[in-house]
């Protein structure tokens, strides 16, 4: 299957700054990518969905400043946590999609701010 | 309601048949019922999809039911490996349901 690869899978960084996480679809092109957001012992929530060359949309709760999506190309797109606080800690998933059906996840990103 | 939901949590003896329903009861006719599982720091692996029809492959078995309100994806003989979280979602906006955590147990 296809291949969704994201990096870094872990990192810490200190509170107030600002971390970015990359998501590239290694063998086809992503008309959309996804990203998630999970906590310990929960679902995965679905933050915000990004097609390329346009704006990030933000599921309701989602600070889009403070949440940044870039979506530059049809095999990248970023998120970068700006000023990032403890409660940012978490575990971020990305997901890609070619057509509207079968979706490629990414390994995940685990973030703590200390 | 656009939400799937799942029983949290479910055992199953290895060697045994593995049964893991999901209902999606307000699922529109051009939705896809897609399954995949996670293990621990993970992200979701794919295991299989279905629109109508059941559906087979190495991985599990579909079963979805005539008006198209729940599935349960099967997997015919559990083992150690098989423990993890399986999450349900349908086609739109890969909103995914609340997750079963199958524990299998010797």
């Amino acid at each position: 299957g296809a291949v969704v690869s994201q990096h870094p899978s872990w990192v810490i960084c200190k509170s107030g700054t600002s971390v970015k996480i990359e998501c590239r679809s290694l063998d086809f092109q992503a008309t959309t990518m996804f990203w998630y957001r999970q906590f310990p012992k929960q679902s995965l929530m679905l933050m915000a969905t990004s097609n390329e060359g346009s704006k990030a949309t933000y599921e309701q709760g989602v600070e889009k400043d403070k949440f940044l999506i870039n979506h530059a190309s049809l095999t990248l797109s970023t998120l970068t946590v700006t000023s990032a606080h403890p409660e940012d800690s978490s575990f971020y998933i990305c997901s890609a999609i070619q057509g509207w059906t079968e979706a490629f996840f990414g390994q995940g990103t685990r973030l703590t701010v200390v | 309601d656009a939400k799937t939901t799942q029983p949290p949590s479910m055992d199953c003896a290895e060697g045994r048949a593995a049964n893991l329903p999901c209902n999606h009861s307000t699922i529109s006719g051009n939705e896809y019922v897609y399954w995949y599982r996670q293990i621990h720091s993970q992200g979701p692996q794919y295991i299989i999809h279905g629109l109508k029809n059941n559906e087979t492959n190495e991985m599990a078995s579909l079963i979805i039911t005539e008006d198209r309100k729940s599935s349960t994806l099967i997997l015919p003989h559990a083992t150690l490996r098989d423990t993890a979280v399986y999450y349900c979602r349908r086609t739109d906006k890969l909103i995914f349901g609340t997750g079963t955590r199958l524990q299998v147990f010797p």
